[in-house]
């Protein structure tokens, strides 16, 4: 089944950009992921679907500035104009054979 | 719009049982396959089991399989984990979700909280 590697923590300023990455093991570089955002305290929340070939949907009410990519075996979540309320933990997810990982997470601080 | 209610977290000892539910609407229940997921305090998100839109297959994962029981009741939107055998290391937060048709989560419950201690 496939692994999804995360970064543990990331950190940009306020009003910048910032792009966190979810690597597919090998042989699973073709896999769609999807991002999900968690607060401090709350759900996760569904954040958007993200295809091998850089093409993403978003979720409903989901800013415009994140925004999706893709290359080869990595799965990019990118945050534009970086807000205080971005600063969450960020995990990918993905599924094989009836079995679904989730990545470690990347806690983003905004600074 | 889609909502998940969890219920049925609490205090339990190792060793014993709990059973949780979902209650969901906003959507037509009975044709999507329904998941629940955890989070132990302080870690990351494990997926726990699956059940396929009218309970005809159930996948698990590792760490719970022979324990926890995933099932559905089409006729009351509701989704249900059976918990035995309980083991401290099942403390968390379940959350039960819900995947679009590519089979990945798309929405999520609030969780309740589950705490294995004596």
């Amino acid at each position: 089944q496939p692994v999804l590697t995360q970064s543990s923590s990331a950190s940009a300023s306020l009003g910048s950009s910032v792009k966190l990455t979810c690597t597919l093991s090998s042989g699973h570089s073709s896999y769609i992921i999807a991002w999900h955002q968690q607060q401090p305290g709350k759900a996760p929340r569904y954040l958007m679907k993200l295809e091998g070939s850089g093409s993403y949907n978003k979720g409903s009410g989901v800013p415009d500035r994140f925004s999706g990519s893709s290359s080869g075996a990595d799965r990019y979540l990118t945050i534009s104009n970086l807000q205080f309320e971005d600063e969450a933990d960020y995990y990918c997810e993905t599924w094989d054979s009836n079995t679904w990982v989730f990545g470690g997470g990347t806690k983003l601080t905004v600074l | 719009q889609v909502q998940l209610v969890e219920s049925g977290g609490g205090v339990v000892q190792p060793g014993g049982s709990l059973r949780l539910s979902c209650a969901a609407s906003g959507f037509t229940f009975s044709s999507y396959g329904m998941h629940w997921v955890r989070q132990a305090p302080g870690k990351g998100l494990e997926w726990v089991a699956f059940i396929r839109y009218d309970g005809s297959n159930k996948y698990y994962a590792d760490s719970v399989k022979g324990r926890f029981t995933i099932s559905r009741d089409n006729s009351k939107n509701t989704l249900y984990l059976q918990m035995n055998s309980l083991r401290a290391e099942d403390t968390a937060v379940y959350y039960c979700a819900k995947p679009d048709f590519t089979m990945i989560v798309v929405e999520w419950g609030q969780g309740t909280l589950v705490t294995v201690s004596s």
